[in-house]
């Protein structure tokens, strides 16, 4: 089993619609959670952080449920500038290293 | 700041012969990392260095080697190149814990 699970998609929507990503992981020891955005043929660059009460920036809307080991990422009102990859990222602390999704593609369609 | 740059940006090797592929960063961070992605996999940690004279393997460390002679600085080898090791090679670093900063990426084929 991956240690960080995401679908692959991809998932292809118009413009305007509301669209969510989920991510599992497997170490109950994982500390903190990241969403990152990659570009076709770029680098990954931070989205958001995940809190454990939640967090929102914008449009974006994570959520992060420890019992279930479970992240989630939420779209608002898609924008074409939306299409990219979204890896979800866990952070073993106490081993300095974190581990990646395989990543979601999303394509938001005019 | 430049952030963090990658050397060189493409790279074709033959299998056997050898390269070293350069990361710096101008942020003082004392944390660094070497990743490979290759497609349906994400990005998987080589190796990392959590200050400068200090090295540790990652998940996927075979057929690497890394040195961290100076804080700013990175260095990922191959010794012997293969052909699984043809992938996209980014690296990182973060001043501890959070966010990490990426380079550009090295695109490297392996024949």
């Amino acid at each position: 089993r991956k240690e960080v699970e995401q679908d692959p998609g991809p998932f292809n929507v118009p413009e305007g619609a509301t669209v969510a990503f989920n991510c599992t992981y497997s170490n109950s020891a994982s500390q903190s959670f990241f969403w990152y955005r990659q570009d076709c043929r770029k680098e990954p660059k931070l989205l958001m952080s995940v809190y454990s009460s939640g967090n929102e920036d914008g449009r974006f809307t994570a959520q992060l449920n420890r019992a279930s080991q479970y992240i989630s990422l939420l779209i608002r009102d898609s924008k074409l500038s939306d299409s990219a990859t979204y890896l979800c990222v866990v952070n073993i602390i106490s081993n300095n290293d974190m581990r990646f999704g395989a990543g979601t593609r999303l394509t938001v369609k005019p | 700041n430049a952030g963090v740059t990658q050397t060189p940006k493409f790279r074709v090797l033959k299998t056997g012969q050898s390269m070293t592929l350069l990361c710096a960063q101008d942020m003082n961070h004392e944390y660094m990392y070497w990743y490979r992605q290759d497609p349906g996999m994400g990005l998987r940690l080589i190796h990392y260095s959590v200050g400068e004279g200090t090295t540790a393997k990652g998940e996927v460390p075979d057929g690497y080697n890394v040195s961290r002679l100076k804080k700013q600085n990175f260095l990922l080898g191959l010794e012997s190149a293969a052909p699984s090791q043809t992938s996209v090679y980014f690296c990182a670093s973060t001043p501890g814990g959070d966010e990490q900063y990426f380079g550009p990426g090295t695109r490297l084929t392996v024949t």
